[in-house]
């Protein structure tokens, strides 16, 4: 069964800074999918990507599949980014079930 | 983007009753949807997997006589928390896929239920 490890666990930014959240995994996947959770617990997928890398405005995700890992960066940060970002995997190979990350609470400071 | 709609919101009951969690796919038609339940701090963690016009398969430890699934058509599957318990307070939310992995999961605005 894959395990998801995510850092780090909290961040605290200040607007306009460059922001960086790191995944690992511990089983060959297909793809892997970024969410976003707010403060109301509803979620937002973000991307799903099974190679390289994904823009969408100011959200940027790449993923290297030979070292079980990814990073999604928010460029330009602002306070409206504050949420937990959860990454996920399917439990293993072929399967549609996911496994989820413990999430990273992102708070972006005026 | 595909929308899941899950309702309600909150809802707080009594020990003892029973509630029922619905989750719609409004545009797409969802072969296969999950139902996911998280405690405080805690990450998601997958309860049972739907499909449509089948039993659903539960993961180990959670109860299909307490957490009774039904998917009954491509768009609407639902989850009733039986004979409630304070301890079965939590916030569910359910995901809808249209197909294989290769699919993206769609999620619903999840429920935060509260028993008294």
């Amino acid at each position: 069964k894959n395990e998801v490890e995510q850092s780090p666990q909290n961040l605290t930014a200040q607007e306009g800074e460059f922001i960086t959240i790191n995944c690992s995994y511990s089983v060959g996947i297909s793809a892997l999918h970024w969410l976003q959770q707010h403060p109301g617990g509803g979620i937002v997928s973000l991307f799903m990507l099974s190679s390289g890398k994904k823009k969408h405005g100011r959200l940027i995700a790449t993923i290297n599949i030979q070292e079980k890992h990814s990073s999604l960066h928010i460029t330009a940060s602002h306070p409206r980014d504050s949420a937990v970002y959860i990454c996920a995997v399917p439990t293993q190979g072929g399967s549609e079930k996911l496994v989820f990350g413990k999430g990273t609470k992102l708070t972006v400071n005026p | 983007g595909a929308v899941v709609s899950q309702h309600p919101s909150w809802v707080i009951c009594k020990s003892g009753t029973s509630v029922k969690i619905e989750c719609r796919s409004l545009d797409f038609q969802a072969t296969t949807m999950f139902w996911y339940r998280q405690f405080p701090k805690q990450s998601l963690m997958l309860m049972a997997t739907s499909n449509e016009g089948s039993k659903a398969t539960y993961e180990q430890g959670v109860e299909k006589d307490k957490f009774l699934i039904n998917h009954a058509s491509l768009t609407l599957s639902t989850l009733t928390v039986t004979s409630a318990h304070p301890e079965d307070s939590s916030f569910y939310i359910c995901s809808a896929t249209a197909g294989t992995e290769y699919t993206e999961a769609f999620f619903g605005q999840g429920t935060r239920l509260t028993v008294v």
